[in-house]
Formats: structure tokens, C-alpha cells, sequence
């Protein structure tokens, strides 16, 4: 089946530790990025990634990083979260930036 | 800056009607559009895609249309069930990062 798949699904953790959100697409997608959604402000771009070791920054980079080392995996990495990252994120990938997206189950991330 | 408007933010009707979802965008130079679906608790479900030179697009009882130079799309669901009870969400892709810039969606309840 087609898909992209997050883990984990939940997380609670504490300010500091550092903490990654793993990204995989079994579609051969060279495009994948990553979403946060809060409430009142929607869905907002964090990272992109064009292909395997390309990846730039969103409208809300600041406490990520990402890396591309493979074609199937985008990780979210937070060095040291802190509570304003609490929130719902998605993974998303797509043949190409311009192409239907397709997004994860989502990683609901409280940092306390 | 793009930015995108879905009136209503809640809509409630009796299951069988016919009901139109509105999306506004402000600047008229885009890629596509993307509908989407997002239940409690879960991930995006991409339901309808228009490319930016296409007027609309169909699937079983959804239907989209764009007009680019009025900076608006429609949702038109057909035979409304409980099940379509979900929120809706509109997204625009206006430059070639691949970045969707989204509504705040339309959450709609079908009563039985």
C-alpha cells in the first residue's frame, strides 16, 4: 500500500530532550516536507526537501533541523524542544514540489 | 503574501443535501489547488487536485472548480452523508518550493 508513514504518533517528552520524528514514503517521492498545525494559525511549512540531500527551510524553521540521506526518509529532528513546539506535525511527499501531496497519520508532540 | 480563506469555518446539514465549500486565495499566480479531508485525530486525505490551468476536477461525488482570476475554488459535495462529517481543508501551491499555504478549513456535520 502507498503511503507515508510517521513515527511516533504521540510523544510526550521534556523540555531539552532531544527528540526525533521519523518521516517514510514508499512512493518514490523525490519532493517531502514537513507541516506543524496549531490551533488558530493552521498548517505551516517547516523544512522541504527537492530531492536526496537537498532540503531547505520552511516559513517556521526556527528549534528543527532535517536531513535526506535516503529518497524514502525525511526526519524531523528537535535538538533541544521547548513547550511552543508543542503541536500536531505532518509529514508529507509528492512526486514533484507542484504534484498531489500526500501527508502522514501525523505525530501529536507535547513537550512539557 | 498568499493567504487563504474558507467561509464557512462550521456548517451543519441534514443528510442528502447538496452543499458548496468556499476557498478564497489572494494572489492568482498558482500552481494548483488541493482539497483535502482531516478527520479527529488523523492525517490529511488529498481529495481532489487542480492544476492551475484546469477548471475542475471530479471524484464520485465531489467536485472542485477554480477560477484563478477571481482567486476562487469551490467544494461540491453531492448527497451529503454522515460519513463526509469531517473538516475540510483548502490548499494553494504558489511557487515552486512546493509549498502549500492552507485555508483554516470548514468543519462540516452531516446529521443523520
Amino acid at each position: 500500500e502507498a503511503q507515508v508513514t510517521q513515527n511516533p504518533r504521540y510523544l510526550i517528552t521534556v523540555t531539552g530532550k532531544k527528540l526525533t520524528v521519523t518521516c517514510s514514503q514508499n512512493m518514490n517521492h523525490e519532493y517531502m516536507s514537513w507541516y506543524r498545525q496549531d490551533p488558530g494559525l493552521g498548517l505551516r511549512q517547516i523544512y522541504y526537501s527537492m530531492n536526496v540531500e537537498v532540503t531547505d527551510k520552511g516559513d517556521v524553521p526556527e528549534g528543527y533541523k532535517v536531513s535526506r540521506k535516503e529518497k524514502r526518509n525525511f526526519p524531523l529532528i528537535l535538538e533541544s524542544p521547548s513547550p511552543n513546539q508543542t503541536s500536531l506535525y505532518f509529514c508529507a511527499s509528492s512526486p514533484g514540489p507542484g504534484d498531489e501531496q500526500y501527508f502522514g497519520p501525523g505525530t501529536r508532540l507535547t513537550v512539557t | 503574501k498568499q493567504e487563504v480563506t474558507q467561509i464557512p469555518a462550521a456548517l451543519s446539514v441534514p443528510e442528502g443535501e447538496n452543499l458548496v465549500l468556499n476557498c478564497s486565495f489572494t494572489d492568482s499566480a498558482i500552481y494548483n489547488l488541493q482539497w483535502f479531508r482531516q478527520d479527529p485525530g488523523k492525517g490529511l486525505t488529498s481529495l481532489l487536485l487542480i492544476q492551475s490551468s484546469q477548471r475542475e476536477q471530479t471524484s464520485g461525488r465531489l467536485n472542485a472548480s477554480l477560477d484563478k482570476s477571481s482567486g476562487r475554488s469551490t467544494l461540491y459535495i453531492a448527497a451529503s452523508q454522515p460519513g463526509d462529517s469531517a473538516t475540510y481543508l483548502c490548499a494553494v501551491c504558489s511557487g515552486n518550493t512546493g509549498k502549500l499555504i492552507f485555508g483554516q478549513g470548514t468543519t462540516l456535520q452531516v446529521k443523520p
